[in-house]
């Protein structure tokens, strides 16, 4: 059985402060990964793919891949009240039963005032 | 259309009642997912469309949901003989390749 597991959290950080958020997935062969950000009471909102070894930035977001290790993680910097959501990880599983793409439960992260 | 649309965005049926949830998805994707998500719970998947090819539909939780794609476009999950236990947000989600993009889900409400 193929996962992606993740923190349930929450997750709770300073304004200002950086947030990090974990994923570690079972299958060695994947080979795409996703960020997404879910709002409360909205859906899911793609934020970050990463698909090498490495860190890949686009503006207060970093998402950082470890094949070997099976880890990929999202570092939010200088966090804000509005990066409040629930951050799920996915990750592209080819051959997988799951239609290619796999999702963890998510972390809620809190960011306070 | 711009990005992924469902309708209707809320559903409220008598328990018994058959339901069908509408996706239309970002033209030229050819893969399209269906998720379920219960309150404070993750996405669970439940089938996936991928161009011509056979559909999978090992996520489907019983053989009173189905789902059709027609001309590889528009695609409708059918619930018959709706229960309560099938309440949830119904998400669609379409993919050019590995990124995938969702709609803003179906609230289906069984009473």
């Amino acid at each position: 059985q193929k996962e992606v597991e993740q923190n349930s959290g929450p997750l709770s950080v300073p304004e200002g402060a950086i947030a990090s958020l974990n994923c570690t997935y079972s299958d060695r062969v994947s080979q795409s990964f996703f960020w997404y950000r879910q709002y409360s009471g909205k859906s899911p909102e793609l934020i970050m793919s990463i698909y090498s070894n490495g860190d890949k930035e686009d503006g207060r977001f970093t998402a950082q891949l470890n094949k070997a290790s099976q880890y990929v993680s999202l570092l939010i910097r200088d966090s804000q009240p509005s990066d409040s959501a629930t951050y799920l990880c996915a990750v592209a599983d080819y051959g997988g039963s799951q239609g290619n793409l796999i999702f963890g439960k998510g972390t809620k992260l809190s960011v306070k005032p | 259309g711009a990005g992924v649309s469902q309708s209707p965005s809320n559903k409220v049926t008598e328990k018994g009642k058959d339901v069908e949830l509408r996706c239309d998805p970002i033209s030229g994707h050819t893969a399209l997912y269906w998720y379920r998500q219960s309150l404070g719970q993750g996405l669970e998947f439940l089938i996936y469309f991928q161009g011509n090819s056979a559909p999978d539909k090992s996520g489907l939780p019983s053989d009173r949901f189905s789902a059709e794609r027609t001309g590889g476009s528009v695609s409708t999950l059918t619930i018959q003989r709706t229960q309560q236990e099938d309440s949830a947000v119904y998400l669609c989600a379409s993919s050019s390749g590995f990124e995938a993009f969702f709609g803003q889900g179906t609230r289906l409400t069984v009473v």
